[in-house]
Order: structure tokens, then C-alpha cells, then sequence
């Protein structure tokens, strides 16, 4: 049973450039949530996908943007990229709004020069 | 979601328990106590959650105050492997404010 994968896991870009993240949830999960995290602090939350829509969104500019598919698998995109936007991106899935915990991929380290 | 806070770092021995404090003084009456853990370079893990009652499953043990303004987490017998920061959380569990919200954690080191 296939945890949380994300790809790339490595990835270098520069200033002004557009990436694209992406993830395919745990088994059996529908529900993904994507995080930033910068280096030494606590992940922060970008926003979450259930059934295709975008259900909560954290306090990030809309260079953040992101899609879920029928799969349930999810992107993130990130447009105009700056050299803050250099972290961690950590995908976490869930199976719907109940009480199940996230489980989370390793991530996708993110270069910005 | 209350806001919780921990100890910047924390050591024990292998061997030992390993006791990891969380104040949420400010926690509501529908809000859990979660706990995660993020070893080196992989994502944050999951470990336990609770409401109020005492919770213990394969990783660890929860205690969870009468007044539920703090929480200890419990590892058992920590070894070399269990080094990591150890982040809890307090949120509502049910509907679709799902988000978690990481604070800088505790770092734990386990010596031999």
C-alpha cells in the first residue's frame, strides 16, 4: 500500500520561472492539502482540494494555485517564482472531512536562485 | 484553532521516556490535541490525537489534563531513531477546517 508520493524531489528554478508539484494521495484517500515549509520552521498551509475544488486556502498569494483531478491526485503550481518561495513542499492527503489524520509525502525541495 | 507552546528542545536517553509537554491553555471544548513528529528530511508523521481521554496506541501515549489545558506525549522506550521535532497541534476535527496548524515544534535528541 503506497503511502503519499510526490515528485519531484528535487528541483531547481529561476527567479520569474513557473513549477508545477505534484502528488498522488495515500490509497483510498480524496482529500489533498499542500504545505510550505521553510527552512526551521513549521509547515504552513497553502490550501486543500476535495472533489476537484479548492475547499480552504491559507494565507498565500494567488501565484499559489493547485487542481485535483479525477484521480485524486493534485498539483501545485507556482507562477513568478521569488527567491522566498525556495522551501519544502509537503503534500498530505486524508480521506474526507472526517477525524483521519494526514499523512504526508516527503516532500519536493524547492530551489529558487 | 488554539494556539499551542513547547519547549524549543528537549534530550533523553535510549532507553528512556522520552515526556514531551504541550501547553493549549486557550484550547475549546470541540478541539483535539494532535501530534506529529518530523524526522530529517521526510515529511511530518502522524503519532497520536485525543479529546480528552488518555490515549495510547503503538507509538506513544497521550495524557491529556483534567482541564485539558496541556498534554504530555509519551514515548515509551526512545531510541536513537525517534530524534526528530515533535509538533503538536490542537483543531477542530470534524468538518472542513482541516488544515493543521505547525508551530516550531520541539526538537528531541536521543542520546545513546
Amino acid at each position: 500500500d503506497a503511502g503519499v508520493t510526490q515528485s519531484p524531489t528535487h528541483l531547481i528554478k529561476t527567479r520569474g520561472q513557473q513549477v508545477t508539484l505534484r502528488c498522488s494521495p495515500k490509497s483510498g484517500h480524496d482529500t489533498v492539502s499542500w504545505y510550505q515549509q521553510a527552512l526551521g520552521q513549521g509547515p504552513q498551509f497553502i490550501f486543500q482540494y476535495y472533489e476537484e475544488e479548492e475547499r480552504q486556502r491559507g494565507n498565500f498569494p494567488d501565484r499559489f494555485s493547485g487542481h485535483q483531478f479525477p484521480n485524486y491526485s493534485s498539483e501545485l503550481n507556482v507562477n513568478a517564482l521569488l527567491l522566498g518561495d525556495s522551501a519544502l513542499y509537503l503534500c498530505a492527503s486524508s480521506l474526507g472531512h472526517n477525524n483521519s489524520p494526514l499523512h504526508f509525502g516527503n516532500g519536493t525541495r524547492l530551489t529558487v536562485t | 484553532d488554539a494556539k499551542t507552546t513547547q519547549p524549543t528542545s528537549m534530550d533523553c536517553a535510549e532507553g528512556r521516556a522520552a515526556n514531551l509537554p504541550c501547553n493549549h491553555s486557550t484550547i475549546s471544548g470541540n478541539e483535539y490535541v494532535y501530534w506529529y513528529r518530523q524526522i530529517h528530511s521526510q515529511g511530518p508523521q502522524y503519532i497520536i490525537h485525543g479529546l480528552k481521554n488518555n490515549e495510547t496506541n503503538e507509538m506513544a501515549s497521550l495524557i491529556i489534563t483534567e482541564d485539558r489545558k496541556s498534554s504530555t506525549l509519551i514515548l515509551p522506550h526512545a531510541t536513537l531513531r525517534d530524534t526528530a521535532v515533535y509538533y503538536c497541534i490542537v483543531r477542530v476535527a470534524w468538518g472542513s477546517a482541516r488544515q493543521l496548524t505547525f508551530g516550531s515544534g520541539t526538537q528531541l535528541t536521543v542520546l545513546p
